[in-house]
């Protein structure tokens, strides 16, 4: 079984600085990694996601990720965050394969205040 | 087109009712979930379902029985409803691994 740790509740940052929402995971078998976002009063969106290849991955609004496998992490990062970036940030994992159930963390709120 | 649509999105009602929630998705996939999602925005797996066939049932009370009548829809009914089942309900399905969310029901139990 996986289990996904979001060590940061909430991370509060001022507009235009960089941010970094920490992910770590635990599983005995080799994982697919997944970054969603929720912002207020909706449901949740893909941001990113890791299955193979090139460990950065990148989404279109400017947030990147990096699997690291020796520390079991996937942290989400971007240099320059926007007041429409404040939202809910859910990082999940769910073992090779995609078959077996998606474990969520408990969740990182961002606040960009300006 | 709406991919996964819930409905209602709001649902207030007392308590001992019994209120019903549906899900319908356009994408194709076999695999159907309902999450629910407490005040402390900590997602929690209720049910899922593979092609009409429960696959995950995770210790919910069965107050609450899902149904799928074909792979398309997945809804929820709750009876006798409790405080404690104020929450925001979602709806998902999945293709490999990744998840397709609903914009969610918000079920108020007074």
């Amino acid at each position: 079984a996986q289990s996904v740790t979001q060590l940061d509740s909430q991370v509060p940052v001022f507009e235009e600085a960089p941010v970094e929402l920490r992910c770590n995971y635990s599983s005995s078998v080799s994982v697919y990694l997944f970054w969603y976002v929720q912002y207020p009063n909706q449901g949740l969106q893909l941001l990113l996601k890791y299955l193979s290849g090139s460990t950065l991955v990148e989404s279109i609004n400017g947030f990147e990720a990096e699997f690291n496998k020796s520390q079991t992490s996937f942290h989400l990062r971007k240099p320059s965050v926007h007041i429409s970036d404040t939202a809910e940030y859910f990082c999940a994992a769910v073992a090779e394969g995609g078959s077996e159930k998606l474990v969520f963390g408990k969740g990182t709120k961002l606040t960009v205040n300006p | 087109d709406t991919a996964v649509s819930q409905t209602p999105k709001y649902l207030v009602t007392q308590m001992g009712n019994d209120k019903s929630i549906k899900c319908e998705q356009n994408l194709g996939h076999d695999t159907m979930y309902w999450y629910k999602q407490d005040s402390k925005k900590f997602l929690k797996i209720m049910f899922s379902y593979n092609n009409k066939e429960l696959i995950i049932n995770e210790t919910v009370p069965n107050r609450f029985s899902p149904k799928s009548p074909d792979k398309a829809h997945l809804n929820l009914h709750i009876n006798s409803l409790e405080l404690g089942d104020s929450a925001v309900y979602f709806c998902a399905s999945r293709s490999w691994g990744e998840l397709f969310f609903g914009e969610g029901s918000r079920l108020t139990v007074l």
